[in-house]
């Protein structure tokens, strides 16, 4: 099984700033099957990224991924204040079929 | 637009049975498969089940398998999930989610609003 690791745990931010979370897996992703996902308290998680580079549908462009193998990274280019939410990254094409990372909070510092 | 609605979460006692529904509208229900993920109150996401888009197959995670059954009624454009043998480690919120393929997991592109169920006698 592969195993996702986020960092951190928590980032602490003022809006305006560029925020990089980090994803890395305890094996090689295959064909770059990473998406990430962003969550705000009392709602569903909504997808930001797939194929660890692709913008799904209606996401700003100052959310970017990046990376392959085991490290995959998440950049917010300059937060807004909407932003501020628990993202996680998850992982697919392996077995079992899809599992997540543990989460990165970006608070408002 | 993807509308998916949860229903039939709960409190029930451990060792009890509750059966999960996701009704889906805003698109075409019988070509995508279907997952269901949950989330432990304060903890992250968990990925449960998934089902092939005729219901073919289906896929478990360890922690639920023998004890949880997904199936969908493609004619109602409804997800199930079945839950037996309830432990306390299953109080969480249930998501449905729609896949963008048919017969594979890949990723969750849309998400219902969850469903708590909670386990404790």
């Amino acid at each position: 099984e592969i195993v996702l690791t986020q960092s951190p745990g928590t980032l602490s931010l003022s809006p305006g700033e560029r925020a990089t979370l980090s994803c890395r897996a305890s094996q090689s992703v295959s064909s770059s099957y990473l998406a990430w996902y962003q969550q705000k308290p009392g709602q569903a998680p909504r997808l930001l990224i797939y194929g660890a580079s692709s913008r799904a549908t209606g996401i700003p462009d100052r959310f970017s991924g990046s990376g392959s193998g085991t490290d995959f990274t998440l950049t917010i280019s300059r937060l807004e204040p909407e932003d501020f939410a628990v993202y996680y990254c998850q992982q697919y094409g392996s077995s079992p079929p899809a599992t997540f990372g543990g989460g990165t909070k970006v608070e408002i510092k | 637009q993807v509308q998916l609605v949860e229903s039939g979460g709960g409190v029930v006692q451990p060792g009890g049975s509750l059966r999960l529904s996701c009704a889906a509208s805003g698109f075409t229900f019988s070509h995508y498969g279907m997952h269901w993920v949950r989330q432990a109150p304060g903890k992250g996401l968990e990925w449960v089940a998934f089902i092939r888009y005729d219901g073919s197959n289906e896929y478990y995670a360890d922690s639920v398998k023998g004890r949880f059954t997904i199936s969908r009624d493609n004619s109602k454009n409804t997800l199930y999930l079945q839950m037996n043998s309830l432990r306390a480690e299953d109080t969480a919120v249930y998501y449905c989610a729609k896949d963008q393929m048919a017969t594979t997991t890949t990723f969750f592109d849309y998400w219902g609003q969850g469903t708590l169920v909670t386990v404790s006698s």
